[in-house]
Order: C-alpha cells, then sequence, then structure tokens
C-alpha cells in the first residue's frame, strides 16, 4: 500500500520556539496533502489542505500565520508551527490522497509537547 | 449538529462476539464514505471504504444508507487484536478530497 512518512515522530520544544514537521509521500506523487490535529480522547480535526506549488487553504480558526504550510514538491509537505505555546502541544498528523476511491493514506504522525 | 456523528462508546464485547457501529452524516453532498481503525497514540489507518451495495471484507460489513444519511459497519466474530477505535468518515463532493471524521467509537474486545 501507499506509505506516507513523518518526520519527526516526537518533538519536545520550549515555549517561544517553532517547530517544523515534514510529510513525504514515499511511492506516489502527491498534490494533495492535508494536515490535521488530533487531541486526546478527540477526534482529528483537519487544520489545512496543503496544495503543491500554490498557497494552503486553512480551515475556519487556524491561523496561518501559526502554522505554516508549504508543499515545495509533489512529495513533500511541511507544516511550521511558528512560536510555539503548550496550548499547540497535539498530536500533528499528515495524509495524501492516492486514488480518491481509497481515501487518504495517513503518516505516522508527530507528537508535539511544548513545555 | 456535528457533521459525522458516532456513538463514542466504549462498546465493551467478549471475544466472539458481533458488534455493531453506527454512523449518521448531515450533509447531503457527502460523496464517499470510509471506515478507518486507530490504535492508541497511532495514526487512522483504512480499514474499508463504504459503498451503497453494501461490501464485506472478511469478518466485517459495512453497509450505507444514503436515504437516511447512515453508515454501518458490523464485525462479526470480534477478535483481541479488534480492540481499537473506529472512525466514520465522509468525503465531500466537489472539495478536493477533504475528509470529516466521526469522534470514533470505542471497541475493547475482552477475553
Amino acid at each position: 500500500g501507499a506509505v506516507v512518512s513523518q518526520h519527526p515522530s516526537r518533538v519536545i520544544c520550549k515555549s517561544g520556539t517553532s517547530v517544523k514537521i515534514e510529510c513525504r509521500s514515499l511511492d506516489f506523487q502527491a498534490t494533495t496533502m492535508f494536515w490535521y490535529r488530533q487531541f486526546p480522547k478527540q477526534s482529528l480535526m483537519l487544520m489545512a489542505t496543503s496544495n503543491e506549488g500554490s498557497k494552503a487553504t486553512y480551515e475556519q480558526g487556524v491561523e496561518k500565520d501559526k502554522f505554516l504550510i508549504n508543499h515545495a514538491s509533489l512529495t513533500l509537505s511541511t507544516l511550521t508551527v511558528t512560536s510555539a505555546h503548550p496550548e499547540d502541544s497535539s498530536f500533528y498528523i499528515c495524509s495524501a490522497i492516492r486514488d480518491k476511491a481509497m481515501g487518504q493514506f495517513f503518516g505516522p504522525g508527530t507528537r508535539l509537547t511544548v513545555l | 449538529r456535528k457533521e459525522v456523528e458516532q456513538d463514542p462508546g466504549p462498546f465493551n464485547v467478549p471475544e466472539g462476539a458481533t458488534v455493531a457501529f453506527n454512523c449518521t452524516y448531515s450533509n447531503s453532498a457527502s460523496q464517499s464514505f470510509f471506515w478507518y481503525r486507530q490504535d492508541c497514540r497511532k495514526e487512522p489507518k483504512l480499514l474499508m471504504s463504504v459503498y451503497s451495495s453494501g461490501n464485506e471484507d472478511g469478518r466485517f460489513t459495512a453497509q450505507l444508507n444514503r436515504a437516511s444519511q447512515y453508515i454501518s459497519l458490523l464485525i462479526r466474530d470480534s477478535k483481541l487484536s479488534d480492540s481499537a477505535t473506529y472512525l466514520c468518515v465522509v468525503n465531500m463532493r466537489n472539495q478536493g478530497g477533504k475528509l470529516i471524521f466521526g469522534q470514533g467509537t470505542e471497541l475493547s474486545v475482552k477475553p
């Protein structure tokens, strides 16, 4: 099956620092990738849609200046959490579409802890 | 009202039991439907797509009723390894593949 990787898998940082998370589609090209956030005991919430070669589309309530998304190639999207605060601590998951009929393939997630 | 609603559970069942999960969606423009499985602290993994004609994959059967905007998942002969959270997911027409997730139903299969 399709494989999506994320790096890092876990990161702990101090409040006020920026953290970059990478999402790669390993065996297919993905013109569209998605970034989700999941808090404990809650479902995934879509943050933004990352489009190769164009600006990301953010969901309502997600600050685009805080969560910077860059989709520089057909296999790589990055999410940068700028000036992270403890309330940004969460599980961040990316996904990519290979075939619409097959749904989305998810990366293994990045667990961010902001101290 | 949430766009995709599920009973959060938890469902605690013995091994070998049959368990059914229900899901309703509010937007009639929903186009594609899926069940995902998510293990604790892991990413969701696609369990199966759901078709109007109903579909089966081994012990798992999924049904879709577009008129009622209702989706179901039936697990027969449940195994300990089936313990996970099951997510009902819909894809909206003309929204570039955007998925809407239900909150998930937690299943715990006991020996």
